[in-house]
């Protein structure tokens, strides 16, 4: 069954600080790994990782995906109490699984002042 | 441009009752999918629907039923309501048949099931 597990599920640090984000998958025809901001409602898109080793960057927001091991990290550098969320990561599979996506827990990230 | 919208936003139904939850994706996007998320839970699939077509299917049971229209709008139908079936219904859509795109999400159902 596949599989997509994100550690820590809860992370609380203050502003500042630089937090890592785990996320591990076991996903047969893997296509792509995506990572989402999720504050009250709708996740939002932040990045796709399709390739090993290319770092996607936006201000102070990066991540990278490392296929052989089958993970990848969010990090986020100099955190602000907006950055306060549950980040998701999910990943995509390719032929009869193209575009579903399976998602783990998410990473609760609460910011204090 | 309009993001994905859903209807309605909130929802209190009891056990027992059918629910139908509704989604327009954004302009141009043809593929429409469904989540479920539980609360602490990760979203998880329920249906994927392109060009009208079913395409895929989670693990949910059969009183689950969804359906896309001509102008790739999307129902989801839930029956005979149980208390586990409260939880936020998400609706996302993407171009899917190009090379790399994003799947955007609408703000979500809450369901109540009392």
């Amino acid at each position: 069954e596949d599989k997509v597990v994100q550690s820590p599920l809860s992370l609380v640090v203050h502003e500042g600080d630089t937090v890592t984000l785990n996320c591990s998958y076991e996903v047969t025809n893997f296509r792509s790994l995506l990572w989402y901001k999720q504050e009250k409602k709708a996740p939002t898109f932040l990045f796709m990782l399709t390739s090993s080793g290319i770092e996607r960057k936006s201000g102070r927001l990066s991540s990278i995906l490392d296929k052989k091991e089958l993970f990848s990290i969010l990090n986020i550098t100099a955190t602000q109490t907006g950055d306060s969320a549950v980040y998701l990561c999910a990943v995509e599979g390719r032929g009869s699984t193209l575009g579903r996506l399976y998602f783990g827990r998410g990473t609760q990230l609460t910011v204090w002042p | 441009d309009a993001g994905v919208t859903q209807s309605p936003t909130h929802l209190i139904k009891t056990r027992g009752q059918q629910v139908t939850l509704r989604c327009s994706p954004i302009s141009g996007h043809k593929s429409v999918s469904w989540y479920q998320q539980v609360l602490g839970q990760g979203p998880q699939f329920i249906f994927q629907y392109y060009e009208k077509e079913e395409r895929g299917r989670g693990n949910f049971p059969d009183r689950f039923s969804a359906r896309q229209f001509p102008n790739y709008s999307s129902e989801l139908n839930v029956n005979a309501l149980l208390l586990g079936d409260s939880a936020l219904y998400l609706c996302a859509s993407s171009f899917l048949q190009a090379e790399f795109y994003e799947q955007y999400f609408g703000p979500g159902t809450r369901l109540t099931v009392t």
